[in-house]
């Protein structure tokens, strides 16, 4: 079964620090990755989406994660945090019709 | 335009109560998905539901949990003789088609906390 692995369950950066999350997936043939946002209070909401092509895929709010096939990885950054970028990330793969989430990752961010 | 809509927003029922949750996806989505979402634990798929084609179950963690959709359009999750473990976030999504190439919208969710 494909899965997906976030093994940062909290991570706390200063405001205007770079970001990066990790996220390791299991999958056979070129996977479908994704990238959802769950801010406070709010539903969840795509930030970028990788089917094929570039690896490094650009995503809404300045964020970027990058497909690396010989690490089973999909990183997300961003070079500058923002206060309002505190919330839940979630990378998750697609599996035939439906798409597998990771635990998360809560972001926490320092004044 | 309107989203995924989900009600109620909260529930709190009794140990053993049965409970109907209720999803409106985006008009003229084919694809209509439920998820659970537990502490600490992610999204967990539930069932997907695509046009007229046969549910895909294979998430729902027991026969006490069962979801149909009306019409092609509203859904409605059904949890019976609900346990304390069933506390959680339940969330909808609905996409213009089925599988991960289109985009899943999702609604705000309806917490379900059992007593």
């Amino acid at each position: 079964a494909q899965s997906v692995t976030q093994p940062d369950i909290h991570i706390t950066v200063s405001e205007g620090a770079s970001l990066e999350l990790r996220c390791n997936y299991s999958y056979g043939a070129t996977p479908y990755l994704f990238w959802y946002v769950q801010s406070p209070g709010q539903g969840l909401q795509l930030l970028l989406k990788y089917f094929s092509g570039d690896t490094l895929v650009q995503g809404i709010k300045g964020f970027e994660a990058e497909f690396k096939r010989s690490q089973s990885s999909f990183n997300l950054r961003k070079p500058s945090v923002h206060w309002s970028d505190a919330a839940e990330y979630f990378c998750a793969v697609g599996d035939d019709d439906k798409i597998i989430f990771g635990k998360g990752t809560r972001l926490h961010i320092l004044p | 335009g309107a989203g995924v809509s989900q009600s109620p927003s909260n529930k709190v029922t009794e140990k053993g109560k049965d409970v109907e949750l209720r999803c409106d996806p985006i008009s003229g989505h084919t694809a209509l998905y439920w998820y659970r979402q537990s502490l600490g634990q992610g999204l967990e798929f539930l069932i997907y539901f695509q046009g007229n084609s046969a549910p895909d179950k294979s998430g729902l963690p027991s026969d006490r949990f069962s979801a149909e959709r009306t019409g092609g359009s509203v859904s409605t999750l059904t949890i019976q003789r609900t346990q304390q473990e069933d506390s959680a976030v339940y969330l909808c999504a609905s996409s213009s088609f089925g599988g991960p190439f289109y985009e899943q919208y999702f609604g705000p969710g309806t917490r379900l906390t059992v007593t």
